[in-house]
């Protein structure tokens, strides 16, 4: 059965770069599926990030894709998500994901100084 | 982007009820990837649904979920005490993902 678990600093400053890892047990990243980061301002709905295909190809929201970069490391099996420039209104629980079946617990990111 | 619209925003409902919770798409969701999602206070999303209608492991057959398109239904057939949530849908279909915007079902 896999599993996904987020971790990363719960506070960042303004203006800094906010940097999470998921890391995935019980599967190999390497194998399928599509590896996604979601988020949700607290007391807000959920908003897509972006994800990682293993078909090919990464996407990410519009709106976001400036600031967002999603890597992988099969040799650890894990994938990172990166948000550089953050505001106040990158404050949420972040989320990742295998496919839309598997999510991992969450993890909240607040930023400010 | 596709966008998805669900309605109504907020569903009064008593115990025993029928719910029945709508998702529309700005453009046709490709192959019926269309998943649904029960989110209770400070717990994390869980899927109910995914591929429009197929039900995901563990989740009661009250819940059923039709449509194809652009029109998607999340029906619960009669309302349990735990059921009473915030249901989101979200489109896997195309290269951007996208969720609707929530449905919260409270009791009358």
């Amino acid at each position: 059965q896999v599993q996904l678990q987020e971790s990363g600093p719960g506070l960042v400053k303004p203006s800094e770069t906010l940097s999470l890892t998921c890391a995935v047990s019980g599967y190999s990243i390497s194998s399928g599926y599509s590896w996604s980061w979601i988020r949700q301002p607290p007391g807000k709905g959920l908003e897509w990030i972006g994800s990682f295909h293993q078909s090919g190809g990464t996407y990410y929201n519009p709106s976001l894709k400036s600031r967002v970069t999603i890597s992988v490391d099969t040799s650890k099996n894990q994938f990172s998500l990166t948000v550089t420039s953050v505001t106040a209104a990158d404050t949420a629980f972040y989320y990742c994901a295998r496919g839309v079946l598997a999510w991992g617990q969450g993890t909240l990111v607040t930023v400010s100084s | 982007e596709i966008v998805l619209t669900q309605s109504p925003g907020t569903l009064s409902l008593s115990p025993g009820e029928r719910a029945a919770l709508s998702c529309r798409a700005s453009q046709s969701v490709s192959s019926s990837n269309l998943a649904w999602y029960q989110q209770k206070p400070g717990q994390t999303p869980r899927v109910l649904i995914y591929g429009a209608s197929s039900r995901a492991t563990g989740i009661p057959d009250r819940f059923s979920g039709s449509g194809s398109g652009t029109d998607f239904t999340l029906t619960i057939s009669r309302l349990e005490p735990e059921d009473f949530a915030v249901y989101y849908c979200q489109q896997y279909g195309s290269s951007t993902w996208t969720f609707g915007q929530g449905t919260k079902v409270e009791i009358k």
